[in-house]
């Protein structure tokens, strides 16, 4: 079955530490993305890739790296600079990088990251 | 600015009682609309998306919502409440052509046997 993989499912940082979250789509879709969920809060986007070798800051950027190296791989690592890092992350994927009429985003199952 | 807002938190019904989940909208243009549902530590599912035409879309889990371009609103609502229906329903506005997609905070959803 087609869909995206996200793993670990729960993650624990130490201060200081860099720790790198996957996610994995086997569905063709060009358009990745990475957003994080805080309770009463919604979704924020970080970072969004249309295509392989590209990415883009979205809103909350700043303490978080990826890569696109491959059109169905877009890890995230959560970096020492990001003050706040406990919250669930979400990926998701789309067919094509803009909202169209035929659009919608397909999410994985999260990733819990806890700071110890 | 494009926004979207969910003014319920938390809503409790009972089972078999109808719901409405109320999201009002900023944007522009005529948006592309969404629901998705989101069960504890998972990832969101979509129920249905409103692009044109007729404002009344049906979803998936016997879901229905109302475009009202008067009203900027694009309501959820179900006519029987389902025990496995208790989570956490989240409204999302696409802003056309670009990569934007704009969620509410949510309004989380406990259905009392």
């Amino acid at each position: 079955d087609g869909g995206i993989t996200q793993s670990p499912k729960y993650l624990f940082r130490k201060e200081g530490q860099n720790v790198t979250l996957s996610c994995e789509q086997n569905l063709n879709h060009d358009a990745m993305y990475w957003y994080r969920q805080d309770p009463g809060q919604g979704l924020r986007l970080i970072y969004y890739s249309q295509i392989v070798n590209d990415f883009q800051k979205g809103d909350i950027a700043e303490g978080y790296s990826v890569s696109r190296e491959k059109k169905e791989s877009f890890p995230l690592t959560v970096t020492s600079a990001q003050k706040n890092p406990t919250a669930f992350y979400l990926c998701a994927s789309s067919f094509t990088p803009t909202a169209t009429r035929n659009e919608k985003l397909f999410f994985g199952s999260g990733t819990q990251l806890s700071v110890l | 600015a494009q926004s979207v807002t969910q003014p319920d938190i938390h809503i409790t019904v009972s089972e078999g009682a109808s719901l409405e989940l109320r999201c009002n909208y900023s944007y522009g243009a005529t948006p592309y609309l969404f629901w998705y549902v989101q069960s504890p530590g998972q990832g969101l599912q979509l129920l249905l998306k409103y692009f044109s035409g007729d404002t009344l879309v049906q979803g998936i889990k016997g879901f229905e919502a109302e475009f009202k371009r008067s009203q900027s609103s694009f309501n959820l609502r179900k006519p029987s409440v389902h025990w496995s229906d208790a989570a956490e329903y989240f409204c999302a506005v696409g802003a056309s052509g670009t990569y934007k997609y704009i969620f509410g905070t949510g309004t989380r959803l406990k259905v009392l046997a």
